[in-house]
C-alpha cells in the first residue's frame, strides 16, 4: 500500500517562531488532508489540498502532487499550536492512509 | 450541516470482556464510514472501513469485528477484549462519491485492565 512519512518527528519551538512540517508518500494521491490533533484527542481539519495552495491565518499549505510531497508552514507559532500534525492521503475513492505525525511543543 | 458522534467517550473494561463502541452520521447519506485506533499517543491504523450498509473491508487482522446495520451507523465490537486492544478509538466520514474530505468524530478512549 502507499507509504506517507513525515518529518520531522518531534520539534520544539519558541513562541513566535516559524516552522514548515513535511509530508511525502510514495505513489499518486487523489485527495491530502492535514490534521492537527490537539492534547485531548480532537483531530482537527486544518486542509483539504490535493494540489496547490492554501492559506488560513497563520498556517498555510502547498501540495505538490506531481513530485509527492506536501508542506505545512506555521508562523508566529502560539502555544495553542501545540500537538500532533497529520497528513492523510487517499489513493482510489475508499482508504485513507495517515502519515507517522510530527508532535509540536510550543514554550512560552 | 453533517456531524458524527461517538460514545462511550471514555471506557474501562476487563480482560475478556465485550465491547461496542457506536459512531453515527447526521445530515449526509450513503457516507464512508471509518474506525481508526490509536495506540501510544502516535500515528492513525486504519481497523475497518465501509463504503455502504453491511460492506465492511478489514484492514488488520485481530479480535475485532465491524458492523454497519444502518447507512449512517458504524458499529466497532470484540467479543473478548485483549490488554493489547487499549487505546483511543476514532470514527470518522465522508462523503462517499468523489475524493472528499474527512471528519472525525470524538473518539473513544478505552483502557483494558
Amino acid at each position: 500500500g502507499i507509504q506517507v512519512e513525515q518529518s520531522p518527528p518531534d520539534l520544539i519551538l519558541q513562541e513566535g517562531a516559524n516552522s514548515t512540517l513535511r509530508c511525502n508518500f510514495s505513489d499518486s494521491v487523489n485527495n491530502l488532508q492535514w490534521f492537527h490533533q490537539n492534547p485531548w484527542g480532537q483531530l482537527i481539519n486544518l486542509f483539504y489540498i490535493p494540489s496547490g495552495t492554501k492559506q488560513n491565518g497563520r498556517l498555510s499549505a502547498t501540495t505538490v502532487a506531481t513530485e509527492r510531497y506536501s508542506l505545512l508552514y506555521i508562523s508566529s507559532s502560539q502555544t495553542t499550536d501545540s500537538g500532533v500534525y497529520f497528513c492523510a492521503v487517499m489513493k482510489g475513492y475508499q482508504k485513507v492512509t495517515f502519515g507517522t505525525g510530527t508532535k509540536l511543543q510550543v514554550i512560552p | 450541516s453533517q456531524t458524527i458522534h461517538q460514545w462511550p467517550a471514555t471506557l474501562v473494561q476487563p480482560v475478556g470482556s465485550p465491547l461496542s463502541l457506536e459512531c453515527t452520521v447526521e445530515g449526509t447519506s450513503n457516507p464512508n464510514l471509518y474506525w481508526y485506533r490509536q495506540a501510544a499517543g502516535r500515528g492513525l491504523q486504519l481497523l475497518f472501513y465501509s463504503v455502504g450498509i453491511g460492506q465492511i473491508s478489514s484492514e488488520v487482522p485481530q479480535n475485532l469485528s465491524a458492523s454497519r446495520p444502518q447507512d449512517r451507523q458504524f458499529i466497532l465490537s470484540s467479543k473478548k477484549l485483549l490488554l493489547s486492544d487499549s487505546g483511543f478509538y476514532l470514527c470518522a466520514w465522508r462523503q462517499g462519491r468523489g475524493t472528499g474530505e474527512l471528519f472525525f468524530g470524538e473518539g473513544s478512549r478505552l483502557t483494558v485492565l
